[in-house]
């Protein structure tokens, strides 16, 4: 079964580095989703991505944070500059039919902000 | 207000016992869609079902059944005959319709089955 692929599965990083974190979408889905899980708290939505630009962003998604198909298969999330509480779970989904039909999530890449 | 509540934090079942996690939302539309997901300890996202705010048939799905009842805004998971494999956080969420992919997640429960 096709799956939605994220690299790296972990990240370590120093505060007020950049870092890029990399998605496989599944291949024929459109609509794509960023979304983060801090250790033991519940998955927040972050933004939503469709035909080149973003759908919708939640106020997490601030000046730091972009988004970008750089080309016809990757999806990228990229923080400028991290802070502390930057550290979470961060996970990448992708859907078929839009935002209301399933998303399929990836399995998350872990960043830890030192 | 846009929530979902999953007021059982946690819950420890032994193997084969039947497990019910409440979901309770709130909306403020008339369109929207439900959905659970399941966590594992390996940390994915796995989808498990939607559900449609017209559509109040309960379904069923092997050992896994739902139950959405628009008049109490619930949308409750049973397990029948828990696994040990069913351990996992389990998550609510809620969507409105053309809102653009935003998921409303519940804060999650999180299911023991212990052998």
């Amino acid at each position: 079964e096709p799956e939605v692929t994220q690299t790296p599965s972990h990240q370590v990083t120093q505060m007020g580095q950049e870092v890029i974190l990399r998605c496989v979408p599944i291949s024929n889905h459109l609509y794509f989703y960023w979304y983060r899980q801090i250790l033991g708290q519940k998955v927040e939505f972050l933004v939503s991505f469709y035909n080149n630009e973003i759908s919708e962003k939640s106020e997490i998604f601030d000046d730091q944070f972009s988004v970008e198909r750089p080309d016809g298969s990757n999806f990228t999330l990229k923080i400028r500059s991290t802070k502390l509480e930057d550290s979470a779970m961060y996970f990448c989904a992708s859907s078929e039919q839009g935002p209301n039909s399933p998303l399929h999530f990836g399995n998350g890449t872990r960043l830890t902000v030192t | 207000a846009q929530k979902v509540t999953q007021a059982q934090t946690e819950i420890s079942v032994v193997e084969k016992e039947d497990v019910t996690l409440d979901c309770v939302y709130e909306t403020r539309d008339t369109t929207y869609y439900l959905f659970w997901y399941k966590q594992p300890p390996s940390g994915e996202l796995v989808f498990l079902i939607r559900r449609n705010s017209f559509d109040e048939q309960n379904e069923i799905s092997g050992r896994y059944s739902w139950n959405f009842q628009k008049s109490t805004s619930s949308f409750n998971f049973t397990i029948t005959a828990s696994q040990v494999v069913d351990s996992a956080v389990y998550f609510c969420a809620l969507i409105y319709y053309n809102q653009g992919g935003k998921l409303i997640f519940g804060q999650g429960t999180e299911l023991s089955v212990k052998p």
